[in-house]
């Protein structure tokens, strides 16, 4: 039983094309995150979600927008895509933001390669 | 502010051989600190985690890293390489309970050599 996943793995698309990843978690967490890991490996924080609400909203081009329909899911939407986004995505989530629970738990990743 | 830097880049060790990978860390108050492995093609995946119990924490796979106050490090060691655990390792700092707070190092990879 997958703990996060995501879809689609892999995402291949043109310049300039709107897509989006969609991510689930089964853990009954109630906060997710969506990551972002370059060529380097460097993986940084976007967003983070706390029972659907927003959180952490690093410094992020506002093409991207992350939706939270239930705190179950964390959907990725990315407009105008550009040759710089191209990178794996993460989604993870964590138990919740009180008490020593600031573990994350990852989905497989999206990598994502804009053309 | 919180930092985390991890020296070495690359670690090469024979199997069997002891593995050490060094993190060293920056925080203004009590870390949470953590090491995740990332194996290829796939997400991290949490080895062991410092939550200011005991300092020495001991984590999946036969890993463990202590907590060393004074020389604000949390060092991963394994006693015995297995070929299986050539993967990315990255160690993780937060000051918060929120994961998302968490700052990641640069990864170090390991190579283990037969």
């Amino acid at each position: 039983d997958t703990a996060v996943s995501q879809t689609p793995k892999y995402l291949v698309t043109q310049m300039g094309n709107d897509k989006s990843i969609k991510c689930e978690q089964n853990l009954g967490h109630d906060t997710m995150y969506w990551y972002k890991q370059d060529s380097k490996k460097f993986l940084k924080i976007m967003f983070s979600y706390n029972n659907k609400e927003l959180i952490i909203n690093e410094t992020v081009p506002n093409r991207f927008s992350p939706k939270s329909p239930d705190k179950a899911h964390l959907n990725l939407h990315i407009n105008s895509l550009e040759l710089g986004d191209s990178a794996v995505y993460f989604c993870a989530s964590s138990p919740g933001t009180t008490g020593a629970r600031a573990e994350a738990f990852f989905g497989q990743g999206t990598r994502l390669t804009v053309v | 502010a919180q930092s985390v830097t991890q020296l070495g880049s690359h670690v090469s060790v024979s199997e069997g051989a002891l593995v050490l990978l060094r993190c060293n860390y920056s925080s203004s108050v009590p870390p949470y600190l953590f090491w995740y492995v990332q194996y290829p093609n796939q997400g991290l995946q949490l080895l062991l985690k410092y939550t200011s119990a005991a300092t020495l924490v001991k984590g999946i796979n036969g890993f463990e890293a202590e907590f060393k106050k004074s020389e604000t490090s949390f060092h991963l060691t394994k006693p015995s390489a297995h070929m299986s655990d050539a993967a990315e390792y990255f160690c993780a700092v937060s000051e918060d309970t929120n994961a998302g707070k968490s700052t990641f190092g640069d990864g170090t990879t390991l190579t283990v050599k037969p």
